[in-house]
């Protein structure tokens, strides 16, 4: 079964710029759920996806927003990019079948803004 | 507010030997705990879970200890390889928070040959 992947892997913006990344899950997943890694903060959740439906959010600004497809598929969009944003953003997907659930990360994708 | 907590920043062991990552957490509604390994520019990858009714787990190398009244948990790795030096990350969830997982800083592990 192939696993979650990421497009783009790399992308460089410049500050006040927007920019998608989008994250197809595990086929047979449903839930997709989005994490920031910088050195200085680590692993940062940002949001879930269920069913099309956003049914968690971590601390970000509201310019960070996400949404999903029917297919599962998910992208995430920042709005007026900061230098700050500059991270490694992470997709996981899982089955969400209730109670105890294992996510699965796909490979990232690198985000450098000048 | 950290409430997932890897107090060692690195770890260095040799080969063969037995290899202990540690973790600690506050929160006492989580009730899921995870283990993932990260090479650089890569996503993490899921190691091993365990559940709050259980106290260990294991899965060939790796057993996971739960410790829920010291509020710590501790993946073992025996016999540690080379292959297995990467970044090492706990994270913790809370059922009724969904899949929002909290994550430790991560610990270097250093497998010398």
């Amino acid at each position: 079964k192939a696993g979650v992947t990421q497009t783009p892997r790399y992308l460089i913006k410049t500050r006040g710029q927007q920019v998608t990344l989008s994250c197809s899950p595990i086929s047979g997943h449903r839930s997709v759920s989005w994490y920031q890694q910088t050195p200085g903060q680590g692993l940062q959740f940002l949001f879930e996806y269920f069913s099309e439906t956003q049914r968690n959010k971590g601390n970000f600004p509201g310019r960070f927003s996400g949404r999903q497809f029917s297919n599962s598929r998910s992208e995430m969009n920042v709005s007026t990019l900061e230098l700050g944003d500059s991270a490694l953003y992470l997709c996981a997907s899982s089955l969400r079948t209730g109670g105890i659930d294992t996510q699965y990360f796909g490979p990232g994708t690198r985000l450098t803004v000048l | 507010d950290q409430q997932v907590k890897q107090n060692s920043p690195s770890l260095s062991v040799q080969e063969g030997r037995i290899s202990i990552l540690n973790c600690d957490y506050t929160n006492s509604m989580f009730d899921y705990f995870l283990w993932y390994k990260k090479y650089p520019a890569e996503g993490p990858t899921f190691l091993i879970s365990i559940s709050s009714i259980k106290d260990k787990n294991e899965d060939g190398r790796f057993t996971v200890f739960l410790n829920k009244s010291a509020k710590h948990l501790s993946l073992h790795i025996v016999p540690s390889q080379p292959g297995d030096s990467a970044v090492y990350f706990c994270a913790a969830s809370a059922s009724q928070y969904g899949n929002k997982l909290d994550f430790g800083a991560g610990t270097i592990l250093r497998v010398k040959s």
